[in-house]
């Protein structure tokens, strides 16, 4: 079974600091690639997706992911974080070949920016 | 445009009582439909998913339930509920193109 992993369960970082969430997942085929966010009070909503051509991804609010097919991972990168991103980050994979429709999430990383 | 719509936001509900949240799409048709329950430190687990009117596909053997009586209606029931499901539960949809999830603003169950 499909399952993803997400190692950072808290992070906390000043505003200008540098973030990587990691992301990796567990399927041998061929996958789409999410990361979602969760603003406080808001709905989850995309921050970006990748699906085929160029591993590296860019999504709204400067946020950018790489897609590593030989270490199965797609984490999730901002060279400078801002106060409003402080968040709760997913990262989900959806089976592509087999039409399944699933998506399965991670655990999710809580993301806390000190002003 | 297409938008979701999922009641109630909260709702606090006794052991051993019945259950029925819904949800409805508006917008589209023929979506794919989700429930989802979101718990602090284990994400969101897939509970149900439907590609079609009747077609449920249900991921973790609970004391849950799903139905999808029209195109665009998903509902989440329970006879009996326990303690153990009370969370946050999400519902969400995809187009037919399956690229991405657009989710509901969630409801709060708190059974006690």
């Amino acid at each position: 079974a499909q399952s993803v992993s997400q190692h950072n369960h808290h992070v906390i970082l000043s505003e200008a600091a540098s973030l990587e969430l990691g992301c990796n997942y567990s399927y041998g085929g061929t996958v789409n690639l999410f990361w979602y966010v969760q603003y406080p009070g808001q709905h989850l909503q995309l921050l970006l997706k990748y699906f085929s051509g160029d591993p590296l991804v860019k999504g709204i609010k400067g946020f950018e992911a790489e897609f590593i097919k030989s270490k199965f991972s797609f984490n999730l990168r901002k060279p400078s974080v801002q106060w409003s991103d402080t968040a709760e980050y997913f990262c989900a994979v959806n089976d592509r070949a087999s039409g399944t429709y699933k998506y399965i999430f991670g655990t999710g990383t809580r993301l806390k920016v000190l002003a | 445009s297409q938008t979701i719509h999922q009641w109630p936001a909260t709702l606090v509900q006794p052991v051993g009582s019945p259950l029925s949240l819904e949800c409805t799409v508006e917008g589209t048709s023929n979506p794919n439909l989700y429930w989802y329950r979101q718990a602090a430190g284990r994400g969101l687990q897939l509970l149900f998913y439907s590609v079609g009117i009747g077609q449920i596909s249900s991921e973790v053997p609970q004391n849950l339930s799903a139905s999808r009586p029209q195109d665009r209606q998903f509902i989440l029931s329970s006879k009996k509920l326990l303690l153990s499901d009370s969370g946050f539960y999400l519902c969400a949809w995809s187009g037919q193109a399956n690229e991405k999830l657009f989710f509901g603003s969630g409801t709060q169950l708190s059974v006690l």
